[in-house]
């Protein structure tokens, strides 16, 4: 149980388009989700925090109109890269949390990533 | 402010026991968490520490003090397979994850 899909698992994009990620809870319902970014050979750093049905919080110098997050059900979030640049190349990985998984209530379940490539 | 350290990168040897280290300041303390993370790949949970003492699962252990803010991961028996970075992520009081940079494990034949 406790399984997190991401889709795509990689995209290749030009510069100045916009790229949807979708990150699902299969199996149980997810209250809250994160997003995450993770340029190579460093560590996991979070960019935002959405709770199902309001507004995501944004990590300081994460810009909320370039990474459009909504969670709109306990089951399904969007990250939308809008405008995409060449630095945002990166690996991004969506997790969530539910309280009604086994083991333990606050144990994110991570998504397998998706690796995003802005030529 | 909130700060995870454990060592950047760490050799061993096939068949051999190694320990990695992890040291937290959190705003308030819900648990420790440490997550197994290969290349390319999404991390996996390897374990989730709230009260002090060992718990052992498998070929590995997970310890936690409070007291010293101090968490490590031994890994005994390595195999190839375990060439990885292990994450050290603490939870906060607002339950949020604050994570360490990662230490990246190499196995050695």
């Amino acid at each position: 149980g406790a399984v997190v899909s991401q889709h795509p698992s990689w995209v290749i994009c030009k510069s100045g388009t916009s790229v949807k990620i979708e990150c699902r809870s299969l199996d149980f319902q997810a209250t809250t989700m994160f997003w995450y970014r993770q340029f190579p050979k460093q560590s996991l750093m979070l960019m935002a925090t959405s709770n199902e049905g309001s507004k995501a919080t944004y990590e300081q110098g994460v810009e909320k109109d370039k990474f459009l997050i909504n969670h709109a059900s306990l089951t399904l979030s969007t990250l939308t890269v809008t405008s995409a640049h060449p630095e945002d190349s990166s690996f991004y990985i969506c997790s969530a949390r539910g309280q009604d998984v086994p083991a333990f209530s606050y144990e994110q379940y991570f998504g397998p990533g998706t690796r995003l490539t802005v030529t | 402010g909130q700060n995870i350290d454990q060592p950047t990168e760490m050799t061993a040897t096939e068949g051999a026991i190694v320990q990695i280290n992890c040291t937290y300041q959190t705003s308030g303390f819900n648990g420790l968490f440490w997550y197994q993370q290969h290349a390319g790949e999404a991390p996996t949970f390897l374990s989730y520490n709230v009260l002090d003492g060992l718990e052992e699962k498998g070929r590995f252990s997970s310890f936690l003090s409070r007291s010293k803010g101090y968490s490590y991961l031994l890994l005994k028996e390595l195999q190839m397979k375990d060439s990885a970075s292990y994450l050290c992520a603490a939870m906060d009081s607002n339950y949020q994850l604050i994570w360490g940079a990662g230490t990246k494990l190499i196995i050695k034949p």
